[in-house]
């Protein structure tokens, strides 16, 4: 069966350091890959998503950045964090498109930016 | 502009009494809608879609393009149904709009 694997689950930083966190899907082949920030009593945004491997579409233009070094591998990234960057992370993957509408989603990262 | 508004942050109901989460939507074209749930302690997951009109855990949603409405009901509130519920919005090939959510509380 399918798994997708976040981590870390919870990180505390501070302003100006790097980030990175890493999603990591298992039982299945080139899948799309997401990655959400939810943020409370505003659902969920879009910040990338990726078809393949290297592969990466933004959807919001801020101060992260995402990879897709391995078919199964995504990566979150900043090279220096902001207060604002603090929110509840989340990495998805898809069969091919939403054809279905069906993500399956990680238990997420709660990152705090102090 | 494609949106999806979930106009109750917080609902609360009995048990047995009927729920209703609303979810309305603004989009152009013929749209597909979807509820996501995340209960506590839990990964969010799909719990249904619109295209194939099925009842999960009683729950079911009628597709109203008239009144731009996907409202979940269930005629009985179990105390498992308290979670978060998401309204989402396929808005393309790789895009969820998603609403703000409803958080259901089930009193016993």
């Amino acid at each position: 069966s399918q798994t997708i694997h976040q981590w870390p689950a919870t990180l505390v930083q501070p302003v100006g350091s790097p980030l990175s966190l890493e999603c990591t899907v298992e039982g299945t082949s080139n899948p799309n890959l997401y990655w959400y920030r939810q943020a409370a009593g505003r659902g969920l945004q879009l910040l990338f998503y990726s078809v393949g491997i290297g592969q990466i579409s933004s959807e919001v233009p801020q101060n992260l950045s995402a990879s897709r070094p391995q078919d199964r591998q995504f990566i979150l990234s900043s090279k220096k964090l902001l207060l604002s960057d603090s929110g509840f992370y989340l990495c998805a993957w898809s069969v091919g498109p939403i054809a279905t509408g069906e993500l399956f989603f990680g238990e997420g990262s709660r990152l705090t930016v102090l | 502009a494609q949106r999806v508004t979930q106009p109750e942050k917080l609902l609360s109901v009995f048990k047995g009494a009927p729920v209703e989460l609303k979810c309305n939507y603004s989009y152009s074209g013929s749209p597909e809608l979807f509820w996501y749930v995340q209960y506590s302690r839990q990964r969010l997951q799909l719990l249904l879609r619109h295209i194939s009109r099925e009842s999960i855990k009683g729950f079911t949603a009628d597709l109203n393009k008239g009144e731009t409405s996907f409202h979940l009901k269930k005629p009985f509130a179990q105390e498992e149904d308290s979670a978060m519920y998401y309204c989402a919005l396929k808005s393309s090939n790789y895009q969820l709009i998603w609403g703000a959510g409803t958080k259901l509380i089930i009193k016993p």
